[in-house]
């Protein structure tokens, strides 16, 4: 049975950080890897898919990156601002498995 | 505005009643899903359809649970006899299946909020 974990479960930078954050997996035979973010209350904003032959997806100030054969994936997030704020989720497919989320907080 | 949308938003009710939720994807998008969601934690995956065919259905799945997807379109999930345990968020998403690509992106919408007294 597929497990997703992420670590660490919450994280408080100043503004301008550069972070890291990360998601693991326990069977590699994935196909995708999703990243999303999350505000209070919300649903789920899609912010990169990895397909599981690609290496790594950016967009903007975001960079994922995915090891199947570790069966690891980070989001870096440069330069963080205060509306980076929200929780962070994985999910990997075909299982549509979900980790529980990096809450992070940006502080002025 | 062309993304995912839910209906109700919130819903409360009383512990044996029976509650819809509807949920209308993406136009082009052929493949729906929903998830509940609890608190502090992620998703979790109830079911999902391909056109208007439930291709799977997770155990959490119990038989006071019912999902359709009539013509392709719109998606309603029912929770008969509710209880207390079934309080949560209730989220819908859809993506495209294309050729080339197993699962494509999910794009979510904002969920119904289900509180069960």
């Amino acid at each position: 049975k597929q497990e997703v974990t992420q670590i660490p479960a919450a994280l408080s930078v100043p503004e301008g950080e550069n972070l890291v954050l990360n998601c693991s997996f326990t069977d590699s035979a994935i196909y995708n890897l999703q990243w999303f973010r999350q505000d209070p209350g919300k649903g789920l904003t899609s912010l990169l898919l990895i397909q599981s032959s690609q290496r790594e997806q950016t967009s903007g100030r975001l960079n994922a990156s995915l090891d199947k054969s570790s069966g690891r994936s980070t989001l870096y997030i440069a330069a963080s601002q205060p509306g980076d704020s929200a929780t962070y989720l994985c999910a990997v497919y075909p299982d549509m498995r979900f980790g529980a989320g990096t809450r992070l907080t940006v502080k002025p | 505005d062309t993304g995912v949308s839910q209906d109700p938003r919130h819903k409360i009710t009383k512990r044996g009643q029976n509650v819809t939720f509807r949920c209308d994807p993406i136009s082009e998008h052929n493949r729906l899903y929903w998830y509940r969601q609890t608190l502090g934690q992620g998703p979790e995956f109830l079911t999902y359809f391909q056109n208007e065919a439930q291709l799977e259905k997770s155990r959490l799945l119990s038989d006071r649970f019912s999902a359709e997807r009539p013509k392709g379109s719109f998606s309603t999930l029912e929770i008969q006899r509710t209880e207390q345990g079934d309080s949560a968020m209730y989220l819908c998403a859809s993506s495209s299946r294309s050729a080339g690509s197993s699962y494509n992106e999910q794009f979510f919408g904002p969920g119904t909020r289900l509180t069960v007294l």
